[in-house]
């Protein structure tokens, strides 16, 4: 059972343009949801997360969303650079922690 | 500040061989956790110490594998006897307490033939 789906296993976005990468999830107990990268051969690394209060977050050119009525996050990258060609993974935990992440599948960029 | 470290990077061996890896974590991390990545998949979760007590342990396969943390610092993962289906890439991570961003190590691949 994928609690957590990323139903696009790769993605291409030319140099500049936006990058979208999109997560479901099916656990409404979900209420807290990360994005972590990862580059081969290197483990994966924190990006941004968002809490269930909030609907949005901002970083530089990362930024998330959350539709929690539609159990669904996006990860925008504005504007896309070369080096972000890896592999973006999206996670989520229940009570506002970080201690039981469930990961999805992940999508290579 | 160093990341977490691990070793070895890469391992193969024969089925039904033993096998360990450490885990070196971030210094002042008291939350280790120990994932499992299949190729093509996120990491899930095998156990979970909160300094040297294992808090979390329900999906680590306690018949072949087992783990520790001896003084709360570093942390070893065994399979005694590894088997085809355990190839795969074991991840360590860190944070500071519950709450803390989890950082990762760069993983073990392992192999069995």
């Amino acid at each position: 059972d994928q609690q957590v789906k990323q139903n696009s296993p790769s993605l291409s976005v030319q140099e500049g343009r936006i990058s979208i990468l999109n997560c479901d999830y099916t656990n409404s107990m979900f209420d807290y949801f990360l994005w972590y990268k990862k580059y081969p051969a290197e483990g994966p690394t924190f990006l941004i997360s968002i809490s269930s209060i909030k609907d949005k977050n901002e970083d530089g050119r990362f930024t998330v969303f959350l539709n929690k009525s539609a159990k669904h996050l996006s990860l925008h990258i504005v504007p896309s650079q070369p080096g972000d060609s890896a592999v973006y993974f999206c996670a989520a935990s229940a009570g506002f922690g970080n201690e039981k992440l469930t990961f999805g599948t992940g999508t290579r960029l | 500040e160093a990341g977490v470290v691990q070793s070895p990077r890469y391992k193969i061996i024969e089925k039904k061989q033993p096998v360990a890896f450490w885990c070196n974590p971030i210094s002042g991390h008291n939350t280790l956790y120990w994932y499992l990545q299949n190729l093509g998949q996120g990491p899930e979760l095998l156990i979970r110490y909160e300094n040297e007590e294992a808090v979390d342990d329900s999906q680590l396969p306690k018949d072949r594998f087992s783990a520790e943390r001896l003084k709360g610092v570093d942390s070893t993962l065994k399979i005694q006897p590894a088997e085809l289906g355990d190839s795969a890439v074991y991840l360590c991570a860190s944070s500071l307490g519950l709450a803390g961003t989890q950082f990762f190590g760069p993983g073990t691949r392992l192999t069995v033939l």
